[in-house]
């Protein structure tokens, strides 16, 4: 499989739920970012890692916790999330960290929160 | 406050059309300017990449400007196709290390029969 994959695509869950959210890319790269869509907002960066360390927290509550096992795998944890965190989370990845690498980004997962 | 503001929120044209996208941004010290392309329940796709020396680049029948006085740029569809309808985003990125970029809403183009 090539490029970079997100699963689930759509994950429906309760307020009191724990979930992850895992994100794969299969493209060699070395820094892997987390994003949030919401309808009608521009997209939101919450998370950067570069060589699997977190390098950027962009103000993301608690709630909302990262993991990078190695540079090919990302995933977000979830716990205790609220309705308004309902939204499209998309992973992406790039060569390098930095504003001069272009990010590939994956399909998405739809998250709604009940 | 670094902005990106992009115009129309969406637009409707006719396959075979023209049509052009606008963004302007306040971010500063600028680094490079991105437009992506995203398709409904697709990740954005990156068209071009526009540093501070570019006015112009192309990438087949897209076609993006920079005027980094006036702090604008401009995104033009030729001939429209079908397979063009998406949203498309500017993102504006800053120099001196910060890895977060400002993101604009997007344009959702719609391109009909």
């Amino acid at each position: 499989e090539t490029g970079v994959t997100q699963t689930p695509r759509h994950l429906v869950m309760g307020m009191t739920n724990k979930k992850s959210l895992k994100c794969e890319q299969h493209l060699g790269h070395n820094a892997m970012y987390w994003y949030k869509q919401s309808a009608k907002k521009p997209l939101e960066l919450m998370f950067v890692y570069s060589l699997e360390e977190r390098v950027e927290n962009n103000s993301v509550p608690s709630r909302f916790s990262p993991e990078c096992p190695n540079s090919s795998h990302l995933f977000l944890h979830l716990h205790t999330l609220q309705p308004e965190d309902s939204a499209l989370y998309l992973c992406a990845s790039s060569q390098a960290a930095g504003p001069y690498n272009e990010q590939f980004f994956g399909p998405g997962t739809r998250l709604t929160v009940l | 406050k670094n902005q990106v503001e992009q115009s129309p929120q969406s637009l409707i044209i006719l396959e075979g059309k023209n049509c052009t996208l606008q963004c302007n941004y306040t971010v500063s010290p600028f680094s490079n300017l991105r437009w992506y392309k995203q398709d409904t329940g697709r990740g954005p796709v990156s068209l071009t990449i526009m540093t501070f020396s570019e006015n112009t680049k192309s990438n087949g029948r897209y076609t993006a400007t920079l005027d980094a006085d006036t702090k604008q740029s401009s995104l033009h569809i030729t001939a429209s196709q079908l397979s063009d309808s998406a949203s498309y985003i500017c993102v504006v990125s800053e120099t001196g290390g910060s890895y977060i970029p400002t993101f604009g809403r997007g344009t959702s183009l719609i391109v009909h029969p």
